[in-house]
Order: structure tokens, then C-alpha cells, then sequence
């Protein structure tokens, strides 16, 4: 079946603890990025890469790190995790150069309590 | 500054009633347009898209959306709504500019919620 996989789905973590959070995708998209999704504000982009080794800023990069050394798979790191990264988290992949793309593909979400 | 507005933050509506979920648009170009639905625990899924040609696009579920370019709409509709409708709406939109970029702008959502 053809997804996006995150783990964990859920994170409680302390102030400041390193964590990481995995995004797989079967689907050899060449696209990937990360959401985070919090109430009122919607789904705002964290990173992105357009293909292997290319990694970019969205809107919301500060407190994040991302890598892309395989197609497959997007980890998102928190060195220092704080409070105000409490959220909801998505990762997504595409074709990138579909012109008649279906949007993205998410996954399932990992929610996030940084205490 | 390209943008999507949801301007309603929940939609009631009773089951059986035909419902709409507003979006707006501001892009420049042509715009790749998106209609998303997550329901709770759960990621977003794909409902619909206009890329071109008829402005009324029929999706997933009996939903569809009208595209009006003139008023930079794309409005979600479904003629008679289901509880099982209930869940948080996307609208997203993409720049059509064919180049490698496929950074989707997202609205804020809306919550629909349907009364049986």
C-alpha cells in the first residue's frame, strides 16, 4: 500500500531532550516536506526537500533540523525541544515534477507535548 | 503575498441539508486548488483538486467544489451532508507555474459539523 508512514504517533517529552521523528515513503516520490499543524494557524511548512541531499527552509525552521539521505525517508529533529513546539506534526511527499499532482501525500500525524 | 483564507472557522448544518465550506484565494498565475479533509486521529486526505478546465470538480465521498475565477473561490459543496461529513477542511492552493516547486499553501481550516 502505497503511504507515508511517521513514528511515533504520539511524543511527551521534557524541555530540552533531543528527539527525532521519522517519515518514510514507499511511493519513490522525489518530494518531501514537513507541517506543523496548531488551531487557528493551520498547516504552516517546517522544511522541505526536493530530492535527495536537497533540503530547504519553509516558514517555521527555527528550533528544527531535517535530513535527506536516502529517497525514502525525512526525519525531523528537535535538538532542544521547547514548549512552544507543542504540536502537530505531518509529513508529506509528491512527485515533483507531476503537473497533475494530487497535492501530497500525509501521513498519519505525530502529535507532540514538549512539558 | 500569495494566501488562502477559510473565512469560517465551523460550519453547522443539519444532516440531510446540502453544506458549504467557504475558500478564497490570492495567487499569482494560475492556481493549482485543493480541498483536504482530516478526520480526528487521522491524517489528511485528499478530497478534490482543479487544475483546468470545468469549473465544477466532483471528488471523493459525493463532494465537489466550484472554481470562480473571477471571485478567486473555490467552494466546497455537497448537496445533502452526512454526520459522518464531520471532520476539519483544507483548502490549499499550489502555484501552477509547472516548475519543481510543490509548496501548497493551506487555509486554516474549517470544522464542519453535521447535526443528525
Amino acid at each position: 500500500e502505497a503511504q507515508v508512514t511517521q513514528n511515533p504517533r504520539y511524543l511527551i517529552t521534557v524541555t530540552g531532550k533531543k528527539l527525532t521523528v521519522t517519515c518514510s515513503q514507499n511511493m519513490n516520490h522525489e518530494y518531501m516536506s514537513w507541517y506543523r499543524q496548531d488551531p487557528g494557524l493551520g498547516l504552516r511548512q517546517i522544511y522541505y526537500s526536493m530530492n535527495v541531499e536537497v533540503t530547504d527552509k519553509g516558514d517555521v525552521p527555527e528550533g528544527y533540523k531535517v535530513s535527506r539521505k536516502e529517497k525514502r525517508n525525512f526525519p525531523l529533529i528537535l535538538e532542544s525541544p521547547s514548549p512552544n513546539q507543542t504540536s502537530l506534526y505531518f509529513c508529506a511527499s509528491s512527485l515533483s515534477r507531476d503537473r497533475t499532482v494530487y497535492g501530497y501525500t500525509f501521513g498519519s500525524g505525530t502529535r507532540l507535548t514538549v512539558v | 503575498a500569495q494566501s488562502v483564507a477559510q473565512p469560517e472557522d465551523q460550519v453547522n448544518v443539519a444532516e440531510g441539508n446540502p453544506l458549504t465550506v467557504k475558500c478564497t484565494y490570492s495567487v499569482s498565475g494560475n492556481p493549482y486548488l485543493f480541498w483536504y479533509v482530516q478526520y480526528p486521529n487521522r491524517g489528511l486526505q485528499f478530497l478534490l483538486k482543479y487544475i483546468t478546465g470545468d469549473n465544477l470538480v466532483k471528488g471523493s465521498y459525493g463532494f465537489e467544489a466550484e472554481f470562480n475565477k473571477s471571485q478567486t473561490s473555490f467552494h466546497l459543496k455537497k448537496p445533502s451532508a452526512l454526520v459522518s461529513d464531520s471532520a476539519l477542511y483544507f483548502c490549499a492552493v499550489r502555484l501552477g507555474d509547472g516548475g519543481a516547486t510543490n509548496k501548497l499553501i493551506f487555509g486554516t481550516g474549517t470544522l464542519l459539523a453535521v447535526q443528525p
